[in-house]
């Protein structure tokens, strides 16, 4: 079956623009989360969604990240206001539930502020 | 805090040449242990995974013993492949968490 899918797989803006990251779970996973990835380093926990809610959002670094997921399916990480220090690679997992399950990898989105 | 601490790479080995990667780990209490990998072009996948001491997770050839003793979940695997060319991650998580804390990264090159 298909895989977490992430769009765009690349994104171009300018300082100061306004940001929308998509990202596609595996049909029937209930958990979501997200993760950033700067070059060089490990991935830093930024969000996790049970269903629709927001279960933790602790990584999130500062009041410019929001992310939503309305229907439980698809979640979008949206980013005003971008930074230069807001480049890295951002990745979505999903999982079947939270408790002992295995994370699954979308491909990530490489985010690129000039 | 709760860290990942994986040995710096780039490794470069030779096909069938022995593979060892060192992860060691720092945590308040007693996580569960993962390495994922991340082949060129592809997202993170899961390699294998233990979740309490002494436990041995494998997959592909790979395997990591959890030792509480050494704080450490080190990676081997007896003969690599080029097909085995990509990062390595090891991880931590917490039983009263579901994020994953990630080490560094390592990334290996096996030469034919």
């Amino acid at each position: 079956g298909a895989g977490v899918s992430q769009t765009p797989s690349n994104k171009v803006t300018e300082k100061g623009k306004y940001v929308e990251l998509r990202c596609d779970p595996i049909s029937g996973h209930t958990a979501l989360y997200w993760y950033r990835q700067s070059l060089g380093q490990g991935p830093e926990f930024l969000i996790y969604f049970q269903g629709t809610g927001a279960a933790d959002d602790s990584g999130l670094p500062n009041d410019r990240f929001f992310a939503v997921r309305p229907e439980g399916s698809v979640s979008t990480l949206k980013i005003q206001r971008t930074e230069r220090g807001d480049s890295a690679v951002y990745l979505c997992a999903s999982s079947q539930g939270l408790d002992g399950d295995t994370q699954y990898f979308g491909p990530g989105t490489r985010l690129t502020v000039l | 805090g709760n860290s990942v601490t994986q040995m710096e790479g780039p490794v470069t080995l030779s096909e069938e040449a022995f593979l060892t990667i060192n992860c060691t780990y720092t945590a308040t209490g007693y996580p569960s242990l993962f390495w994922y990998v991340q082949y060129p072009g592809e997202g993170l996948q899961l390699l294998l995974k233990a979740t309490k001491a002494d436990d041995k997770g494998s997959n592909k050839g790979f395997e990591a013993t959890y030792r509480k003793e050494t704080t450490s979940f080190h990676l081997e695997k007896g003969s690599v492949q080029v097909s085995d060319s990509a990062v390595y991650f090891c991880a931590l998580r917490m039983d009263s968490s579901y994020k994953l804390i990630f080490g560094s990264g390592t990334r290996l090159l096996v030469r034919p």
